[in-house]
């Protein structure tokens, strides 16, 4: 099946310098799998960040970024310079574009923390 | 912007306990989902629904019923809780369940089962 994989469970990250979430996927079901970035903040439900839904684009939300390279299977999240506020669980998630939100599969999640 | 809204926050059971996970959308969206998290793995899908009487069988939905009473509400069932169903509980909606739309979250339900 489908798979996400995001391999660091906590990251962190010195207030205003960069940063960079690595996730990698496996779509059995469909050569290009559509592609979301959620966050978390404490005590609240997930939220989309940003989606790319066709390989070789970027997509970018509040100064965060991402590239869905469908030579490497990735779609790694990056921001230039974070901020205390970025502090969240991040999840990767992929759906079959000719699936239905039923299929969608998230990675186990990063957490980001920054250390002011 | 699209509400959801869980209740409870907190829920602690004993095995073998009774326990309904109730959640609410105010968005007038069609599609509503249970996931878990737990630690080392994503979110998995429990059950869905499309509409009111409608139920959808997720990934892990052994020990949970559910039930779609409304276009609002969503109730998760545990009728006999196990340690094992202890877990951090989202509630999500969407328009259409189309591939490429935006899921909306509540807050989550943390449940323990001693």
């Amino acid at each position: 099946g489908d798979s996400v994989t995001q391999t660091e469970g906590q990251v962190t990250v010195s207030e205003s310098k960069s940063l960079i979430i690595n996730c990698t996927y496996s779509a059995t079901s469909i050569a290009y799998p559509n592609l979301f970035w959620y966050v978390r903040y404490p005590g609240e439900g997930l939220q989309l960040l940003l989606k790319v839904i066709t390989a070789g684009q970027k997509g970018s939300s509040r100064g965060f970024e991402a590239t869905y390279n469908k030579e490497t299977t990735s779609f790694h999240l990056q921001k230039a310079s974070v901020q205390e506020s970025d502090s969240a669980v991040y999840y990767c998630a992929l759906r079959p574009n000719t699936g239905g939100a039923d299929r969608l599969t998230f990675g186990k999640g990063t957490q980001l923390i920054i250390q002011p | 912007e699209a509400a959801v809204t869980q209740s409870p926050r907190n829920k602690v059971t004993v095995t073998g306990g009774n326990v309904t996970l109730s959640c609410r959308q105010t968005n007038s969206h069609n599609y509503m989902y249970w996931y878990r998290q737990d630690t080392g793995h994503g979110l998995r899908l429990i059950h869905y629904s499309y509409g009111a009487g409608n139920l959808q069988i997720g990934d892990v939905p052994d020990g949970y019923k559910a039930t779609r009473t409304t276009q609002e509400d969503f109730f998760l069932l545990l009728e006999l809780a196990s340690p094992s169903q202890t877990s951090l509980y989202f509630c999500a909606s969407s328009e259409l369940g189309g591939s490429a739309e935006t899921l909306y979250f509540g807050s989550g339900t943390r449940l323990t089962v001693l």
